[in-house]
């Protein structure tokens, strides 16, 4: 059974940095790519960084580019989010997301419970 | 980048009828279209890939439709464990973008 476990949220003040994981069992985690998908409180999802299956290629939406970086160890089957430079606006819940076979990089069948980050002063 | 548009934001429906979720893409997406069902607390699950392949666990009172820039989702005879937030996705091309979502609700 594939399971995603993300860990790491909280409380956190703007302008500072918080490190996601994502422990990943039940598929071959070396072979699949991930992504982070954000929700915003009572708001709808937001598609926030992704990264190939050997981690050789990230790509972030531009509402994080520079501040976030996302990366992974294949020997340890777990995914991470860096978040520098933390804003009001990066509240939310962040899920990682395992893509569907056979769609590409970002169809997700399997996501996880998802770690709240809450930015506030 | 791609916008994808859902509308209605809400419908109110009753159980036992049917309802029609519309998604529109700004641009063509080809087939690369997913739709999602969240329910309060949970985190999405993958409802439809490919615009109208039903993935695991959904019966078949589900369906989707549509390639291009206009897709539907159809639920007929609706059951009360469906109401609930339904998004759409464009995984066509970078950045993949999700609609804002259709609340389903109880009439």
């Amino acid at each position: 059974e594939v399971q995603l476990l993300e860990s790491g949220g909280g409380f956190i003040q703007p302008g500072g940095s918080l490190r996601l994981s994502c422990a990943a069992s039940g598929f071959t985690f070396s072979n699949y790519p991930l992504s982070w998908v954000r929700q915003a409180p009572g708001k709808g999802l937001e598609w926030v960084s992704g990264i190939s299956a050997r981690g050789d290629n990230t790509y972030h939406a531009d509402s994080v580019k520079g501040r976030f970086s996302i990366s992974r160890d294949n020997s340890k089957n777990t995914l991470y989010l860096q978040m520098n430079s933390l804003r009001a606006e990066d509240t939310a819940i962040y899920y990682c997301a395992k893509p569907h076979l056979g769609s590409g990089y970002y169809c997700f069948d399997y996501w996880g419970q998802g770690t709240l980050v809450t930015v506030s002063s | 980048e791609i916008v994808m548009t859902q509308s209605p934001a809400t419908l109110s429906v009753s159980p036992g009828e049917g309802a029609t979720l519309s998604c529109r893409a700004s641009q063509s997406v080809s087939s690369n279209l997913a739709w999602y069902q969240q329910k309060p607390g949970q985190a999405p699950r993958l409802l439809f890939y490919g615009a109208s392949t039903r993935a695991t666990g959904f019966p078949a009172r589900f369906s989707g439709s549509g390639s291009g820039t206009e897709f539907t989702l159809t639920i007929s005879s609706l059951q009360s464990e469906d109401f609930a937030v339904y998004y759409c996705q464009q995984y066509s091309s970078w950045p993949p973008a999700f609609g804002q979502g259709t609340r389903l609700e109880i009439k």
